[in-house]
């Protein structure tokens, strides 16, 4: 079965430092690969994603994330975090043979202090 | 923004009581799934549909059901509401079956009581 592990359950950052979310994905065909942030409350927003060709993405608000075949990875990085980015992120699969179905993460909370 | 929209932001409802979901696809988008989220969880994958067909079903049982109607607006129905029912339900339009970029909605936050 398909699955997705975001072993961190919260990050704490400083405002300006980097950042990099660790995601790890169990599939057995070539994944479909995203990330998603959700504010309090909110739905999801799409930050990117990675189909096919080049193995370092970028997606909005500066973030990029990079696809790691040999490692079944897809981090998240960030350059220099802002107090925006306080948000919970969430890693996502998706299985073209099961009708798109997006299977996620658990999350990882991110905090960013002044 | 998104343009998928869903109604009610926030409902309460009591144990063994029967709610209804609506949510209203990004313009031109023929698909819609339907998430569950458990507070503290990821989303879990409940079904989709695609011009007004189920097209796959995640782990949930059989009264959790749904429509998509000809404008492909969608409905969630739950039957026999259990405690563990409350959650976040988002729903999600994508442009074409296997177009893998959904676009979310705000979600419902159904209380059950």
């Amino acid at each position: 079965a398909q699955s997705v592990t975001q072993p961190d359950i919260h990050i704490t950052v400083s405002e300006g430092a980097s950042l990099e979310l660790r995601c790890n994905y169990s599939y057995g065909a070539t994944p479909y690969l995203f990330w998603y942030v959700q504010s309090p409350g909110q739905g999801l927003q799409l930050l990117l994603k990675y189909f096919s060709g080049d193995t370092l993405v970028q997606g909005i608000k500066g973030f990029e994330a990079e696809f790691k075949r040999s490692q079944s990875s897809f981090n998240l990085r960030k350059p220099s975090v802002h107090w925006s980015d306080a948000a919970e992120y969430f890693c996502a699969v998706a299985q073209r043979e099961y009708g798109n179905k997006l299977v996620f993460g658990a999350g990882t909370i991110l905090r960013v202090k002044s | 923004e998104t343009g998928v929209t869903q109604s009610p932001t926030h409902l309460i409802k009591t144990r063994g009581q029967q709610v209804t979901l609506r949510c209203s696809s990004q313009s031109g988008h023929n698909t819609v799934s339907w998430y569950q989220q458990a507070l503290g969880q990821g989303p879990q994958f409940i079904f989709q549909y695609y011009r007004e067909e189920e097209n796959g079903r995640g782990n949930f049982p059989p009264r959790f059901s749904g429509l998509q109607f000809p404008n492909y607006s969608s409905e969630l129905n739950v039957n026999a509401l259990e405690l563990d029912d409350s959650a976040l339900y988002l729903c999600a339009s994508s442009l074409e079956r296997l177009n893998t970029e959904a676009f979310f909605g705000q979600g419902t936050r159904l209380t059950v009581v």
